[in-house]
């Protein structure tokens, strides 16, 4: 099993729609969990942490389910501005050295007119 | 607001040149990583540093060096360029953990595409 994995899409929506992301991991001990946004020829950017009891920002809603080791983001009311790429991001580690983020491939929204 | 730089947005490189990609940040961040982007393999980390003069290896590091000899600054070498070193580089920065709850969160430049020839 992959460390992070994402279903790489596309996914092409309407402007509007609600779309949801899932992302899986595979270590147990994993501490602590993000969504990165990147858009085309850009660099990854926060857009969220992911906490136990989920957490929301504005169109944005983040879910963690420790048993299930997953993750998702889900998107109301998307936006032309939404389309990007959304990487699932993992940290296995709370102290110590270990400060390694390990990334999802992505997975590409287009949100059409 | 935090800024990560990198030296070159675009840069152009002979197979066995040596190459040297470099990344300030100026945030006072004791982490910083440098990492390889290509299609279809998402970001994969080739070296990270955890403060001056430490270095560890991520998960690519054949082919690659590095040196972190300010806090600020941390220099990506390749000694002797290959084409299948061609990549997008990102160079990230962050504050360390400390104790459960710190924020990890990573801050990347903009990126230097780099093609060898």
């Amino acid at each position: 099993r992959k460390e992070v994995e994402q279903d790489p899409g596309p996914f092409n929506v309407p402007e509007g729609a609600t779309v949801a992301f899932n992302c899986t991991y595979s270590n147990s001990a994993s501490q602590s969990f993000f969504w990165y946004r990147q858009d085309c020829r850009k660099e990854p950017k926060l857009l969220m942490s992911v906490y136990s009891s989920g957490n929301e920002d504005g169109r944005f809603t983040a879910q963690l389910n420790r048993a299930s080791q997953y993750i998702s983001l889900l998107i109301r009311d998307s936006k032309l501005s939404d389309s990007a790429t959304y990487l699932c991001v993992v940290n296995i580690g709370s102290g110590g050295s270990n400060y390694k983020l390990t990334f999802g491939k992505g997975t590409l929204l287009t949100v059409n007119p | 607001d935090v800024k990560v730089t990198q030296s070159s947005r675009y840069l152009v490189k002979r197979t066995g040149e040596k190459v040297f990609l470099e990344c300030v940040q100026d945030m006072d961040h004791e982490n910083m990583f440098w990492y390889r982007q290509d299609p279809g393999l998402g970001l994969r980390l080739i070296y990270f540093s955890y403060d001056v003069k430490m270095k560890e290896k991520g998960d690519i590091p054949e082919g690659y060096s590095v040196s972190r000899e300010k806090k600020e600054r941390f220099s990506l070498i390749l000694e002797s360029a290959s084409t299948n070193q061609t990549s997008m580089y990102l160079c990230a920065s962050s504050l360390p953990v400390r104790v459960a709850g710190d924020q990890d969160t990573q801050y990347f430049g903009p990126g230097t595409r780099l093609t060898v020839l």
